[in-house]
């Protein structure tokens, strides 16, 4: 099956500062990759996605690059502010029905 | 528009005994997911009703848990006798077709004792 690696696993950044996090998968066949947003007490919450028949997908502060080739995929946040602090979770479908999660990013912004 | 939502947010159960987490996804979604998340690990998948049919089950670790959704409505996902290994926090999502965006609800906090 899917395996989807996720790091860092945790990430401090100054208020302002730009954060990456990345993602590898195993499937050449995962043709859908969602990133969730989990806050405290909260569930996740998709915050950007891209398929596959595109490479790079942007949304205000928040872009997501993937790379089929190498089988990799980014999130990149500018501008970074003290209520993106939280858990972040990048995923890869090869079905459309079975998410395969990475293990969870905790991110800090520090103001 | 309602969200996904699950009941209760959190279980304290002792080891033996039975617990029954209940999903209400989000209205018109045929689609409901059940996915658990144990401490510091990833969320993995259970399984996947399209209405009250089971599509996928593949995800569900032994047959003390069971799943349903009858109606095609709201879903329940016993677990029957919890074990320690049993504890984390259960997911359950929702969306209207296959290959769409999932929408999660808050989870359920289990813990077995």
């Amino acid at each position: 099956g899917e395996n989807v690696e996720q790091h860092p696993s945790t990430l401090s950044v100054q208020e302002g500062d730009s954060a990456v996090i990345k993602c590898t998968y195993s499937d050449s066949a995962s043709n859908y990759f969602p990133w969730y947003k989990q806050e405290l007490g909260k569930g996740p919450q998709l915050i950007i996605d891209i398929r596959s028949n595109v490479g790079e997908k942007k949304d205000q502060r928040i872009a997501v690059t993937l790379n089929k080739t190498a089988k990799h995929f980014s999130l990149h946040i500018t501008e970074t502010q003290p209520e993106d602090s939280a858990v972040y979770f990048c995923a890869a479908s090869p079905t459309g029905n079975q998410f395969y999660f990475g293990t969870g990013t905790s991110l800090t912004v520090i103001p | 528009e309602a969200g996904v939502t699950q009941f209760p947010s959190h279980s304290v159960i002792e080891k033996g005994q039975t617990v029954t987490l209940r999903c209400d996804p989000i209205s018109g979604h045929d689609n409901l997911y059940w996915y658990r998340r144990v401490m510091g690990k990833e969320i993995k998948f259970l399984l996947h009703f399209v209405k009250e049919s089971k599509q996928d089950e593949s995800g569900m670790p032994n047959n003390r848990f069971l799943a349903e959704r009858t109606g095609g409505t709201y879903s329940t996902l016993k677990v029957q006798p919890a074990e320690l290994e049993d504890s984390g926090v259960y997911f359950c999502a929702s969306s209207q077709r296959v290959r769409e965006t999932q929408y999660f609800g808050p989870g359920t906090r289990l813990l077995v004792l």
